[in-house]
């Protein structure tokens, strides 16, 4: 069955760092990657999407990379913030799927001042 | 941020008593979502809709049915609520190239 693996262990960094996040797949191949943000509480809110095809993806301090070799994708924030802290999912993606997500269970990030 | 909604944001009920939850959107989204989320679980598909009156199961669907009668809302309906639904349930919707999806504040639902 298709299977995502994020972090498990919480991530806790210093202020100013940058922060990797990794998101492993199995058993699918997927056409897209999402990245959301989800706060205590609320619901997730998207964040980037990357295609099969590309790399690598840019926005302000977020980078995303997608090697379809590997399985893997890997969520950048550089310059990190205390506003940064918050849990981030991965949600591969498959073609034509209705817009269909599988969820990773997240990695809980933590930036220290 | 897009427009929506859930209703009710929290709700108490017991064992064997049907339950509706309701999603609504105004952003004329073709595709609506029902998720359920817990605890070492994370984020599961309960059911989804790509139109009026078409919907279709997801990873989770046992228990639960849904209907979307109109572009804006999409209801979950537990038929006889188990303390196994007792969860945080998202709605969220997406429009025609059924990229990212915008997510509701959610609803948290306890089954005592």
């Amino acid at each position: 069955s298709q299977k995502i693996e994020q972090n498990s262990e919480a991530l806790n960094i210093q202020e100013g760092k940058t922060a990797t996040l990794t998101c492993n797949y199995t058993n699918y191949s997927p056409a897209y990657l999402q990245w959301y943000r989800q706060d205590p509480g609320r619901g997730p809110v998207f964040l980037l999407l990357i295609r099969e095809n590309e790399k690598e993806k840019r926005k302000e301090r977020l980078k995303v990379t997608f090697d379809t070799t590997l399985k893997q994708s890997l969520f950048h924030i550089t310059a990190s913030q205390p506003a940064d802290s918050a849990t981030y999912l991965c949600a591969p993606q498959l073609y034509n799927q209705g817009g269909k997500l599988i969820f990773g269970q997240g990695t809980e990030l933590s930036v220290k001042p | 941020d897009a427009g929506i909604t859930q209703s009710p944001r929290h709700k108490v009920t017991e064992t064997g008593t049907p339950v509706t939850l309701r999603c609504h959107q105004t952003e004329n989204h073709r595709y609506m979502y029902w998720y359920r989320q817990d605890p070492g679980h994370g984020l599961r598909l309960i059911h989804y809709s790509y139109g009026v009156k078409d919907t279709d199961k997801g990873e989770v669907s046992d228990g639960y049915s849904v209907s979307r009668s109109k572009t804006e809302d999409f209801l979950l309906t537990l038929e006889s609520a188990t303390s196994s639904q007792t969860s945080v349930y998202f709605c969220a919707s997406a429009g025609e190239n059924s990229y990212e999806q915008y997510f509701g504040p959610g609803t948290r639902l306890t089954v005592t």
